[in-house]
């Protein structure tokens, strides 16, 4: 049971390039989350997926893209890296109401 | 709207002492509250949450927070602070779709925690 997994943990891209960050959950639940974590301002929502086939805006969509593949797997992409989108991101999963379990973050930073 | 607020941006007390992290909310009804703990270089880990009932929720590693409805507070406090409890800490509220299908939290922009020898 490895809980919530995310690849990669740390990624350097240049502005312009695209990439897709993966995260996988073995719990069954429902619901998925994508956060960004930046110095001084807590954690931010991005997307979430309260369901397989659904995903919603969060607090800060610009930029960003998601795919609920499957019930396990929650991706998130950035077709155009800017500076901007340096941070540290996590996904996150739960079953309804119920606590939140986090993955170890992917760290990226973008040139 | 929502909203969370943790005072102090960082907190220093000696090993052995008392702790007590400050968090605030803003909320038009009852809240779902939670604290996390994030050690450095790893993900969040959930310390507490309060939903309903006793306003003094006991947590992990010796955790404990009280919810104070009319001062909008949920502080953490731990009697006795050990030299593994330095990380930042996160207060967060239900966001207001939380419920039912959603699980979504509005975070605080968090407290660092150091703990002197």
């Amino acid at each position: 049971n490895a809980g919530v997994t995310q690849t990669p943990k740390f990624q350097v891209l240049k502005t312009g390039q695209s990439m897709t960050l993966q995260c996988a959950q073995d719990m069954n639940h429902n619901s998925m989350y994508w956060y960004r974590q930046d110095p001084g301002m807590g954690l931010r929502l991005i997307y979430y997926s309260a369901s397989e086939g659904t995903t919603d805006k969060g607090e800060v969509p610009n930029g960003y893209n998601v795919s609920r593949l499957n019930k396990r797997e929650f991706s998130l992409r950035l077709e155009s890296a800017a500076p901007s989108q340096t941070s540290v991101y996590f996904c996150a999963s739960s079953e309804a109401r119920d606590l939140q379990f986090f993955g170890p973050g992917t760290r990226l930073t973008v040139l | 709207a929502q909203s969370v607020t943790q005072p102090d941006i960082h907190i220093t007390v000696s090993e052995g002492a008392s702790l007590e992290l400050r968090c605030n909310y803003s909320y038009g009804a009852t809240p779902y509250l939670f604290w996390y703990v994030q050690s450095p270089g790893q993900g969040l880990q959930l310390l507490l949450k309060y939903f309903s009932g006793d306003t003094l929720v006991q947590g992990i590693k010796g955790f404990e927070a009280e919810f104070k409805r009319s001062q909008s507070s949920f502080n953490l406090r731990k009697p006795s602070v050990h030299w593994s409890d330095a990380a930042e800490y996160f207060c967060a509220v239900g966001a207001p779709n939380y419920g039912g299908s959603q699980g979504n939290l509005i975070f605080g922009k968090g407290t660092k925690l150091s703990v002197k020898p």
